[in-house]
């Protein structure tokens, strides 16, 4: 069965510093890894997809990162802002276009920026 | 631009009562899903449609059925709400391939009590 882990469940920062978030799977055949966050009380956003041949992706302060042989990825945001407090899931796409089983979500990291 | 809207935002059952969840979408997506996010767990898939009039069982179907006779609407329903079946429920679209993102409406909390 495919699964993504993801640790910590949660975390408490201070605004301005830098935080690593990350993310376990086993999910066969690999397609891509993707990185959501998702604020409270709304949907998930994405923040970075990356395929196979790709070891590190930014968008703004969030860099993620990729081990393909080792089935992780991490998350890393720098100079944390108080908008930062959010969930972030971590979601790895299987390939084979079958849309039953394309999506596996992690069960997220809950980020808290306190000022 | 509306993306994927939800209707409605909350929603507070009795149980055994029958509801409707709507989801709308404007971007011409091919496949569509319904999830359930409960506390500490990842997003499960409900159902999913990859096209006007197909549906197809997820990871956890067991009391909710839906309907897709619209291209751009995916309908779940409840038919005899139980307890368990609290949470919050978000759709999704996406275009038919594994490399597309997928968008996620604002979710639905229901509460069956």
């Amino acid at each position: 069965k495919n699964q993504v882990e993801q640790s910590p469940q949660s975390l408490i920062i201070l605004e301005g510093k830098n935080c690593t978030l990350q993310c376990n799977y086993t999910v066969s055949p690999f397609s891509n890894l993707r990185w959501y966050k998702q604020d409270t009380g709304r949907g998930p956003v994405s923040l970075t997809i990356m395929t196979f041949s790709e070891n590190t992706k930014s968008n703004g302060r969030y860099t993620a990162t990729l081990d393909a042989d080792t089935k992780q990825s991490s998350l890393h945001i720098t100079a944390s802002q108080l908008s930062d407090s959010a969930s972030y899931i971590c979601v790895v796409s299987a390939a084979g276009n079958n849309a039953g089983n394309m999506l596996t979500f992690g069960g997220g990291t809950r980020l808290m920026v306190k000022p | 631009n509306a993306g994927v809207t939800q209707t409605p935002k909350f929603r507070v059952l009795k149980t055994g009562q029958s509801m409707t969840l709507l989801c709308a979408q404007d971007m011409n997506h091919e496949y569509m899903y319904w999830y359930r996010q409960d506390p500490g767990m990842g997003l499960r898939l409900i159902h999913y449609s990859v096209g006007e009039g197909t549906t197809a069982k997820g990871e956890v179907p067991d009391g909710y059925n839906v309907s897709r006779l619209k291209k751009q609407n995916f309908l779940l329903g409840l038919e005899s709400a139980a307890p368990s079946q609290t949470s919050v429920y978000f759709c999704a679209s996406s275009y038919m391939s594994e490399w597309t993102e997928a968008f996620f409406g604002q979710g639905t909390r229901l509460t069956v009590v």
